[in-house]
């Protein structure tokens, strides 16, 4: 099976840079997503690494190493938008089938 | 569409009650997912269509749970005989190509009460 793991609440201010960690076990990895979830909203789809490395996308970065099972996903110049549940997922299949972890809580507080 | 759009929204049933969820994909996604959300949780797998045939069913709970799609575009959830522990937020996505991010829809908050 697979497991995931991320904490499960972090706090950060207005303006700061915030880093939410992700270790997993699977196998048969393919790859690790990044996805976005306001309250009562539907998740949205931010970054996928497939390789090794650092992909950036506007304020949003997410790195992944294959070998130490871990990635991150890195929020610069924080807004209060930016509160919300952040879940990283793993693809394990030739298909695109995702298992998400239980969550990152993120509160922006001024 | 546009978007993902799920029907309805919000759906109240009694236990021991079948139940449908709807979920019309965006357009020319050949890929389709339902998950399930409970409170505080990350969204649950399913089951994964590539067009019109399951490519994974293994994680629908038991065989009170069923999915088609039987033309590659809508497909509808089925849930027989409904417990008080199926109550969740039922979730749909839909992709174009393996590897990239999927599109959800706003989903359907199911309870059984």
């Amino acid at each position: 099976g697979q497991s995931l793991e991320q904490p499960s609440e972090v706090t950060a201010v207005e303006g700061a840079i915030v880093q939410i960690n992700c270790t997993y076990q699977t196998s048969g990895f393919y790859g690790l997503s990044w996805y976005q979830q306001h309250d009562g909203g539907a998740p949205t789809f931010l970054s996928y690494n497939a390789l090794d490395g650092l992909e950036e996308t506007g304020r949003f970065s997410s790195f992944l190493s294959r070998s130490d099972s871990y990635g991150y996903l890195l929020l610069q110049e924080l807004q209060m938008k930016d509160s919300a549940s952040y879940f990283c997922a793993v693809r394990t299949g030739g298909g695109n089938k995702l298992t998400f972890g239980t969550g990152t809580q993120l509160k922006v507080e001024l | 569409g546009a978007g993902v759009s799920q029907t309805p929204s919000n759906k109240v049933t009694e236990k021991g009650k079948y139940v449908e969820l709807r979920c019309d994909p965006i357009s020319g996604h050949t890929a389709l997912y339902w998950y399930r959300q409970s409170l505080g949780q990350g969204p649950e797998f399913l089951i994964y269509f590539q067009g019109t045939g399951a490519a994974d069913d293994s994680g629908l709970p038991n065989d009170r749970f069923f999915a088609v799609r039987p033309e590659g575009s809508v497909s509808t959830l089925k849930i027989q005989r409904t417990e008080r522990g199926d109550s969740a937020v039922y979730l749909c996505a839909s992709s174009l190509n393996q590897g990239g991010g999927y599109t959800f829809g706003s989903g359907t908050r199911l309870t059984v009460v």
